[in-house]
Parts: C-alpha cells; sequence; structure tokens
C-alpha cells in the first residue's frame, strides 16, 4: 500500500515563526510536491523537486523554501510565517512530473 | 497560467439520485486528464486518469469522459451513496498538474 505522510495534522504558529512541514513518501518515487489550498481555490503548487537536491518553483513560491537532502523526504519551510501563509498544505510524489500523485493527509497550518 | 474550470462547486444530491458533474479546460497541449477525489480528513485519491479525446473510464458507480477538442470532462455518479460525499477535483495534466476548484458533493440519506 503506497503511503505518503506528513509530520503534523494541525499546526498553530506565531507570526515570524520558522516552520518546518515534513513530508515522507515510501514509494521510491523521484517526484515530489507540495500545494497549498484555500477556500474557493484550486490546489496550488508551491515548489517541487525532480530529484534529491533538485527543487523548482511552483506558482506560489514566494515565502516558501524547501529542502530534499533525501529522495524519501520533502521538507517545506516558512522562514518567518506570516498570517496570510494560514491554510492546507499536501504533499505528493509521483513516478513522472505529470503522472498520477499520491497525497499526503494535509496538514492544517494556522499562523497567529 | 492554464485555467481550469469547474462547476457546479457544489452540489446537494438525495441517496439514489445520479449526478453529473464538468471539468473545463484550454484546447491545448496536455499529457491527460485526471480524477481525484478528497473525502474529508482523508488524502486525495486518484479515481481516473485519461488521454485520449473519446476515453471513458468507469470505477463501480462512477464513470468519466473526456472530450479534447472541445475541452471538457464530465464525471458521472449512478444512484448516488452518502459515503460518495466528498470534494472532486480534475486535473490537467502538462508538464505538471493544473488542479480546478473542485465540485464539493453531499448526498444525503
Amino acid at each position: 500500500d503506497v503511503k505518503v505522510t506528513q509530520s503534523s495534522r494541525y499546526l498553530v504558529k506565531r507570526t515570524g515563526e520558522k516552520v518546518f512541514l515534513e513530508c515522507v513518501q515510501d514509494m521510491d518515487h523521484e517526484n515530489m510536491f507540495w500545494y497549498r489550498q484555500d477556500p474557493g481555490l484550486g490546489l496550488r503548487l508551491i515548489y517541487f523537486s525532480y530529484d534529491v537536491k533538485m527543487k523548482e518553483k511552483g506558482d506560489i513560491p514566494e515565502g516558501y523554501s524547501v529542502s530534499r537532502e533525501k529522495k524519501e523526504r520533502f521538507s517545506l519551510i516558512l522562514e518567518s510565517a506570516s498570517t496570510n501563509q494560514t491554510s492546507m498544505y499536501l504533499c505528493a510524489s509521483s513516478w513522472g512530473t505529470a503522472g498520477e500523485q499520491y497525497f499526503g493527509p494535509g496538514t492544517r497550518l494556522t499562523v497567529t | 497560467i492554464l485555467n481550469v474550470e469547474q462547476s457546479p462547486q457544489s452540489l446537494h444530491v438525495q441517496e439514489g439520485d445520479s449526478t453529473n458533474f464538468t471539468c473545463s479546460f484550454p484546447s491545448s497541449n496536455f499529457y491527460a486528464l485526471h480524477w481525484y477525489r478528497w473525502e474529508t480528513a482523508k488524502s486525495p485519491e486518484a479515481l481516473f486518469v485519461m488521454t485520449l479525446n473519446g476515453d471513458e473510464k468507469k470505477k463501480g458507480r462512477i464513470s468519466a469522459t473526456l472530450n479534447t477538442k472541445e475541452g471538457y470532462s464530465y464525471l458521472y455518479i449512478k444512484g448516488s451513496q452518502p459515503e460518495d460525499s466528498a470534494t472532486y477535483l480534475c486535473a490537467l495534466n502538462t508538464d505538471k498538474l493544473i488542479f480546478g476548484t473542485g465540485t464539493r458533493l453531499q448526498v444525503f440519506p
């Protein structure tokens, strides 16, 4: 059974804090993705990674960075959290960059 | 950025009703059209990946069609059940997935 896990289901942070969201997949997928989901908007791509230490900006990378030191792990970093980063964050992985994606359960982040 | 639109935004139906919703996209080069189901408190999961004009896929009571020439895909649910309640997302597969905003379906017993 394929599995993508995220470190937290719910997270509350204060403005200005550094926030790490972790994602781990056990399918040996090369490609991993970070999205955010906001009411009335589709899933929006923040960053993705083709391979270890490789990263590409998605549609809304501002205010975020990522790290991929190991194939199975992809981290999203909010250097200085702001209230407009309150959102649901979803991680996904796939065999190809445009193939079927397998999602984690999401992290609902609230920045106060 | 390509725009993928889904309609309606939300839908409430009675158990046993059949329903359908639409995913629209600009007719242009893409690899495939994906449908995902996202139940509350769970991960989105893939339903169908469709590649060819005229493609039809079926999984139990759920089916989908694809018209690449006119730029739309339909998702049908026959005899809706409460467990079908979820948000249904479509995504256009270019060099990455471009998601629509989803159709939220609620099926009442």
